[in-house]
Parts: C-alpha cells; sequence; structure tokens
C-alpha cells in the first residue's frame, strides 16, 4: 500500500517562528511536491524536487525554503511565520514523467497566530 | 496568462448522473487529469487524459477536447460517497501542473 506520510495533521504557532513541515514517502518516487491549499483558490505549488538535493521554486516560493537530503523525504520549511502562512500544507509524491499522477499525504493545517 | 476554470459547487441527486466541466487555458499542453478530494482528506488520482475522447473507469467517465480546450468527468449512479470536491488539472508546456479551484459536488438523497 502507497503511502506519503506528513509530520502533524494540526499545528498551531507564534508569528516569527521557525516551522518545520516533514513529508515522506515509501514509494521510492524520484519527484516531490509542497504545496498550499486555501478555500476557493487551486492547489498552489511552493517548491519540488526531482532528485536528492535538488530543489526548484513554484509559483509561490517567497517565504519558504525546502531540503531534501534523502530520496524518500522532503521537508518544507517556514523560515518566519506570518499570519498569511496559515493554510492547508499537501505534500505529494510522484513518478520521474510529469504524466504520471502524484500521490498526497493527508496534510498539514497550520495555524500561525 | 495560464487558466483552469471549473464551476465552484454543483448538486446533484443520489442516482442521478452529473457532469462537471473543466475549461484550460496554459502555454502549450500534455494531458489533462481529475482528482477527487473528499472534506479534510487529500486529494486522490480519477484520471489522466492527453488524447481527444471519452475513457471510462466504471461509473466515472472523462473527456477532453483538445482543440476546444474543454474537458468533462461524467459520473453515473451517483451514490452519497461522491460528494466531494472534484479538481481538475491541465500539464503545460514545461510539464507543470496548473490547478483549478475544484468544484465541490453535493449529492442529495
Amino acid at each position: 500500500d502507497v503511502k506519503v506520510t506528513q509530520s502533524s495533521r494540526y499545528l498551531v504557532k507564534r508569528t516569527g517562528e521557525k516551522v518545520f513541515l516533514e513529508c515522506v514517502q515509501d514509494m521510492d518516487h524520484e519527484n516531490m511536491f509542497w504545496y498550499r491549499q486555501d478555500p476557493g483558490l487551486g492547489l498552489r505549488l511552493i517548491y519540488f524536487s526531482y532528485d536528492v538535493k535538488m530543489k526548484e521554486k513554484g509559483d509561490i516560493p517567497e517565504g519558504y525554503s525546502v531540503s531534501r537530503e534523502k530520496k524518500e523525504r522532503f521537508s518544507l520549511i517556514l523560515e518566519s511565520a506570518s499570519t498569511n502562512q496559515t493554510s492547508m500544507y499537501l505534500c505529494a509524491s510522484a513518478l520521474r514523467e510529469a504524466y504520471n499522477e502524484q500521490f498526497f499525504g493527508p496534510g498539514t493545517r497550520l495555524t500561525v497566530l | 496568462g495560464q487558466n483552469i476554470d471549473q464551476p465552484t459547487e454543483m448538486t446533484a441527486t443520489e442516482g442521478a448522473i452529473v457532469q462537471i466541466n473543466c475549461t484550460y487555458q496554459t502555454s502549450g499542453f500534455n494531458g489533462l487529469f481529475w482528482y477527487q478530494q473528499h472534506a479534510g482528506e487529500a486529494p486522490t488520482f480519477l484520471s489522466y487524459n492527453v488524447l481527444d475522447g471519452l475513457e471510462e473507469k466504471g461509473r466515472f467517465s472523462s473527456f477532453l477536447s483538445r482543440s476546444k480546450g474543454y474537458s468533462y468527468l461524467l459520473l453515473k449512479e451517483l451514490q452519497m460517497k461522491d460528494s466531494a470536491s472534484y479538481l481538475c488539472a491541465a500539464l503545460d508546456s514545461n510539464y507543470q501542473l496548473i490547478w483549478g479551484a475544484g468544484t465541490k459536488l453535493i449529492i442529495k438523497p
């Protein structure tokens, strides 16, 4: 049974805190993605990675960074959390070719106070 | 700019058929995905179309017209568990996914 797991389902942080969101996949997928999902908006890509130690900016990378030290793990870092980063964060993984389906984790609902 | 349009919300009756439309404008096109997302859960893959025509998978079918920039998802014999959001996403010339905002489907008994 394929699986993408995220470190927390719910997280509450204060403005200015450094926040780590972790994602692990057990499918040996090359590609990993971080999205945020807000009501009325489509999934918005923050960062993606095609390989270990490789990262590419998505549509909304400002205020975020990522780390991929191992193939199965992709971390999203909020260097200094702000209230406008309150959102649902979804991690996904996929095989290398873009036409392959993405497998999503359960999501982390982050609230920044 | 790149854009995906789909209705915000639709309502249908249990046992009926519903068609969810999606129009896309992208720089280049390499296929279209449909995902299902139940409230509070992760999206799950339903279909991928890259050629024109209808593809059927059980009660769900997906149609693509590349010349019209149009796709639809057809759900037959609706069940209460089909209540969910349905996300349309197009793959552009750079093989990046452009996501629609999703269509919330409400099924009534």
